[in-house]
């Protein structure tokens, strides 16, 4: 499709709960980024990949966090033993030509309660 | 360390009137600028970009101003209209393949 999808839209998860979150990329876009954004302030990057494979994590915290992007399968982004301060809206992009021109998902809000 | 500062957190202007959005960076790697719009409870949109071989790029009612020397980008917006009230974020990236860095957004409000 033209858009870039995520779902769900809303996530609530009580700490120490998995949260799992999902992204289709535009069809025929190589890259796919994931950033936080915390109090609808400044995004923070946390992952990319080309194709399938991990091309940058350099955002990624070590412990919790993962993130695949399997052929004919929505990307996901996991988070286990979700803490209070992982809240956040998590956006999806996905792009043709890496660092240039993303596309942007709404994005899903997760609460940790 | 913010490589990306817009130090407008918001912004007023009637309508009509030319909205100017300043964006600051320190890498002197960045050599692609955009800016991007976001709605409430939205994704941020794609709004208008610049490469550092230019300094000027025109869209419409939207203008992006490069100064390299000074670090120093800016979007103008004129006439400004209400549909345009937003945050704007200003972003940046040092090659094709590295992500986007994000300014924390100037929040636009065009008054009727």
């Amino acid at each position: 499709g033209e858009e870039v999808a995520q779902t769900p839209k809303h996530l609530v998860r009580g700490e120490g709960q998995k949260a799992k979150l999902y992204c289709a990329p535009i069809k025929g876009h190589s890259y796919v980024f994931w950033y936080q954004q915390v109090l609808k302030n400044e995004f923070k990057f946390l992952i990319s990949f080309q194709n399938e494979n991990v091309f940058d994590e350099t955002g990624m915290p070590k412990e919790r966090f993962s993130a695949k992007c399997l052929p004919n399968s929505p990307c996901s982004l996991e988070i286990q033993a979700t803490k209070l301060e992982d809240s956040a809206v998590y956006f999806c992009a996905s792009s043709q030509l890496g660092g240039r021109g993303y596309t942007f998902g709404s994005g899903t809000r997760l609460t940790v309660v | 360390d913010q490589q990306v500062k817009q130090n407008s957190p918001s912004l007023s202007v009637q309508e009509g009137r030319i909205s100017i959005l300043n964006c600051d960076y320190t890498n002197s790697m960045f050599d692609y600028f955009l800016w991007y719009k976001k709605y409430p409870a939205e994704g941020p949109t794609f709004l208008i970009s610049i490469s550092s071989i230019k300094d000027k790029n025109e869209d419409g009612r939207f203008t992006v101003f490069l100064n390299k020397s000074a670090k120093h980008l800016s979007l103008h917006i004129v006439p400004s209209q209400p549909g345009d009230s937003a945050v704007y974020f200003c972003a940046a990236s040092d090659s094709g393949n590295t992500p986007l860095v994000f300014g924390k957004g100037t929040r636009l409000s065009v008054i009727a």
